[in-house]
């Protein structure tokens, strides 16, 4: 059974400084991994999708790699800004006839002014 | 630019009471989901739809029914809620059931079993 877990479960940082949050998942035979943002009391909006053949994918300050060998990913945030703090959530999608997401439990970051 | 609506946003009922959360998506997607968020444990998946007309339980469906209206409703139902139901739900659609398709969202539902 697939499980994703996400470290750490909060982090608090500086404005300007540059971070990683980490994904790890159980089960490498993945069609892809998605990272999430979610602020508070609304849904998830997608931030970035990388497919199990490519190693990253890169949006603006945002870097998600992936090695699926070791069942990793992380997203780097550059030049972190307070408009930045929300939950970030990892997301798999399975291969075979479920094809379906499962989901960390998120990193809640807050950029602090 | 609705993308996802889910109505309503906000529900409180008494143990033992019936409802419906009611998710409806204008992007002509084919896939649609219903997925329960709980602190602590993630995004669990209640149930999906791959199309029009089809239906599966995901990880977490004792509870629930659900029912595909058509390409655009997915709805969810409680027959007899319970307190261990208390939870944000969330519906999701996507294009189709490939790798390159990443789900879009709506804003959820507060659900909360008294």
């Amino acid at each position: 059974k697939q499980e994703v877990t996400q470290i750490p479960a909060a982090l608090s940082v500086p404005e300007g400084e540059n971070l990683v949050l980490n994904c790890s998942f159980t089960d490498s035979a993945i069609y892809n991994l998605q990272w999430f943002r979610q602020d508070p009391g609304k849904g998830l909006t997608s931030l970035l999708l990388i497919q199990s053949s490519q190693r990253e994918q890169t949006s603006g300050r945002l870097n998600a790699s992936l090695d699926k060998s070791s069942g990793r990913s992380t997203l780097y945030i550059a030049a972190s800004q307070p408009g930045d703090s929300a939950t970030y959530l990892c997301a798999v999608k399975g291969g075979g006839a479920t094809n379906k997401l499962i989901f960390g439990t998120g990193t809640l970051l807050a950029v602090q002014p | 630019n609705a993308g996802v609506t889910q109505t309503p946003k906000f529900q409180v009922l008494k143990t033992g009471q019936s409802m419906t959360l009611q998710c409806a998506q204008d992007m002509n997607h084919n896939s649609m989901y219903w997925y329960r968020q709980d602190p602590g444990m993630g995004l669990r998946l209640i149930y999906y739809s791959a199309s029009e007309g089809t239906t599966d339980k995901g990880e977490v469906p004792n509870g629930y029914n659900v029912s595909r209206l058509n390409k655009r409703e997915f709805s969810l139902r409680l027959e007899s809620a319970a307190p261990s139901q208390t939870s944000v739900y969330f519906c999701a659609s996507s294009g189709n059931w490939g790798p390159r398709d990443s789900p879009y969202f709506g804003a959820g539902t507060r659900l909360s079993v008294l």
